[in-house]
């Protein structure tokens, strides 16, 4: 079956970094997607990794190995407003995209 | 980034009703929409995949006869519950893909219709 596997929630204080994992096992690989979620909102996308190494965008970077079957999402100089749950998924051999259950992230001041 | 609009926001209805629910991709074609259904404090789960013009694929367990999905445009899909229960009331969402439609083309995610049945 396929399987995407990331912590279900994580803390972590204002001004720090923060790493969420994510594993995973498809049928096929067509990149592998994150996206944040605010409580009550829609996911907006953050990144896309099709290739190994890292993708620095901003404050947030993404991670991916593909031997591994393993993505991270690191997010640094963390602000309060980054409180929210961020989900990894992977699109297929078919295109669809898999997704996990999300990790809740928790900033303290 | 693309834009996906979904209308309405939040709406509320008595049991036994339905309910159309509109998305909307403002700045780009897409192929494919995708409807998800969230319930509180739980990961999104796909419901159905539609392409314009043709049948939506519906997931498991999704009765499609209850959640009618029409894809007429490159721009535009609905989702009409039919006969809503309060077991229906939950957080719908759609996303839209471009045309392309290869690897990497991203979902782009409407803001969401939160449906509420008495």
């Amino acid at each position: 079956g396929q399987n995407i596997d990331q912590p279900t929630e994580m803390t972590a204080t204002e001004g720090a970094i923060v790493q969420i994992n994510c594993t995973y096992q498809t049928s096929g690989f067509n990149g592998l997607f994150w996206y944040q979620q605010h409580a009550g909102e829609a996911p907006t996308f953050l990144s896309y990794n099709v290739l190994d190494g890292l993708e620095e965008k901003g404050r947030f970077s993404s991670f991916l190995s593909r031997s591994k079957g393993y993505s991270y999402l690191l997010l640094k100089e963390l602000q309060m407003k980054d409180s929210a749950s961020y989900l990894c998924a992977v699109m297929d051999s078919n295109y669809q995209l898999i997704w996990g259950a999300g990790t809740k992230l928790i900033i303290k001041p | 980034g693309a834009v996906v609009s979904q209308h309405p926001s939040r709406v509320i209805c008595k049991s036994g009703t339905s309910v159309k629910i509109e998305c909307r991709s403002l700045d780009f074609q897409a192929t494919t929409m995708f409807w998800y259904r969230q319930f509180p404090k739980q990961s999104l789960m796909l419901m159905a995949t539609s392409n314009e013009g043709s049948k939506a694929t519906y997931e498991q367990g999704v009765e499609k006869d209850k959640f009618l999905i029409n894809h007429a445009s490159l721009t535009l899909s609905t989702l009409t519950v039919t006969s809503a229960h309060p077991e229906d009331s939950s957080f719908y969402i759609c996303s839209a893909r471009g045309t392309s439609g290869g690897p990497g083309e991203t979902q782009y995610f409407g803001p969401g219709t939160r449906l509420l049945v008495l």
